[in-house]
């Protein structure tokens, strides 16, 4: 089936450093993907989205890029803060709007 | 934004018992809204898609009888967990699509079968 890949499982930054979790894709129809931030208990909140026409989208700290060609789309965190830490999930969405998952990236900020 | 909100946002219950979750689109039409389980430190799992007037369509290994999806209006859906056990305890999660093929997130119900 298809299936979306996360990397890292973990990361931890400094304070005021950046932060760069990356996913590939195995559906080359999807043409949606959407990051999520998710804090323990709570809904996944949706934080920045991508389509396929687009190769990089960007919204203050956040940004996102997409390579199509290589089914690889990435979350950009600049200037992180001790809020940012959360769970992040990445997502691609398949042309009966499924969303498939990855695995989630745990994001730890060090003060 | 769109609002969905989901009740209970919390249930305990004894080993055996069926516990209804609601799920409602309180500010727009969804005809379609997906179901979700999460258990600790994992992804979201898609259960089922429930689409208003028809069939849920359960994901491989989710079972129909087990877990009912009832999508009887366009701003309602409920996901009944019958004869539940503790290893159907987690976090339940649904979300509906907006127009745009978005998807809202319901708070979440935490379940725990004793």
């Amino acid at each position: 089936g298809e299936n979306v890949e996360q990397h890292p499982s973990t990361l931890s930054v400094q304070e005021g450093d950046s932060a760069v979790i990356k996913c590939t894709y195995s559906d080359s129809a999807s043409n949606y993907f959407p990051w999520y931030k998710q804090e323990l208990g709570k809904r996944p909140q949706l934080i920045i989205d991508i389509r396929s026409n687009v190769g990089e989208k960007k919204d203050q700290r956040i940004a996102v890029t997409l390579n199509k060609t290589a089914k690889h789309f990435s979350l950009h965190i600049t200037e992180t803060q001790p809020e940012d830490s959360a769970v992040y999930f990445c997502a691609a969405r398949l042309s009966n709007y499924q969303l498939i998952w990855g695995a989630g990236t745990k994001l730890i900020i060090k003060p | 934004g769109a609002v969905v909100s989901q009740h209970p946002s919390r249930v305990i219950c004894k080993s055996g018992t069926s516990v209804k979750i609601e799920c409602r689109s309180l500010d727009f039409q969804a005809t379609t809204m997906f179901w979700y389980r999460q258990f600790p430190k994992q992804s979201l799992m898609l259960m089922a898609t429930s689409n208003e007037g028809s069939k849920a369509t359960y994901e491989q290994g989710v079972e129909k009888d087990k877990f009912l999806i009832n999508h009887a209006s366009l701003t309602l859906s409920t996901l009944t967990v019958t004869s539940a056990h503790p290893e159907d305890s987690s976090f339940y999660i649904c979300s509906a699509r907006g127009g745009h093929g978005e998807q809202f997130f319901g708070p979440g119900t935490r379940l725990t079968v004793l």
